[in-house]
């Protein structure tokens, strides 16, 4: 059974870092694109932060040079280092698997980690 | 940059009634269009993914259709536990993914 687990989420101040983790299981981690996926309080759902298996990396603009996406296959584990934080970054953060081998669409989500930023 | 755009906002519907939600995109996405239903404080659950294959374990009466620039999510039948919102979402160039902004589906 695929499963995603999101930590590290957490209260921090304007300008404040937080690193979450997202731990995998179920399937050959190492093998799958996986992404970042947000969802401001009421709002819809944006992609974030996707990086691939040969460990390419994507971001939206609006994190652009803030975050920085990354993985450790050994532990199976993908990070979202986000620095600047800002009060527009306030969103639950999901972890998403990207289908294999060349899907267009995310199979498996986590149950999501809320990130708020805040004074 | 492909926007998406969904239609309508909100669909108020009797259960057993046929529910028809619509995605549009700015340029062609070929058939690379999936369909995701979310609960109150649940993650997304995909639906439909490359415009009309249903994912593992979900139900007939939803069917996904289209092509191009415009494409539909249709629940024939409406069960209670199917009111919820609906995002469709595409694969692209840049940004790498994007998402419609939703179809609330409330009971009548």
């Amino acid at each position: 059974e695929v499963q995603l687990v999101e930590s590290g989420g957490g209260l921090v101040q304007p300008g404040g870092s937080l690193r979450l983790s997202c731990a995998a299981s179920g399937f050959t981690f190492s093998s799958n694109d996986m992404s970042w996926v947000r969802q401001a309080p009421g709002k819809g759902l944006q992609w974030v932060s996707g990086i691939g298996s040969g460990y390419s990396t994507s971001y939206a603009d609006s994190v652009k040079g803030r975050f920085t996406i990354s993985r450790d296959n050994s532990m199976n584990t993908l990070y979202l280092q986000m620095n600047s934080l800002r009060d527009e970054d306030t969103a639950v953060y999901y972890c998403a698997k990207r289908a294999a081998p060349h899907g267009s669409y995310f199979d498996f989500w986590g149950q999501g980690a809320l990130v708020t930023v805040s004074s | 940059e492909i926007v998406l755009t969904q239609s309508p906002a909100t669909l108020s519907l009797f259960p057993g009634e046929r529910a028809t939600l619509s995605c549009r995109a700015s340029q062609s996405v070929n058939s690379y269009l999936a369909w995701y239903q979310q609960k109150p404080g649940q993650a997304p659950r995909l639906l439909i993914y490359d415009t009309s294959n249903r994912a593992t374990g979900i139900p007939a009466r939803f069917s996904g259709s289209g092509s191009g620039t415009d494409f539909t999510l249709t629940i024939s039948s409406l069960e209670p536990e199917d009111f919820a919102v609906y995002y469709c979402q595409q694969r692209g160039n840049w940004p790498l993914y994007s998402f419609g902004q939703g179809t609330k589906l409330e009971i009548k």
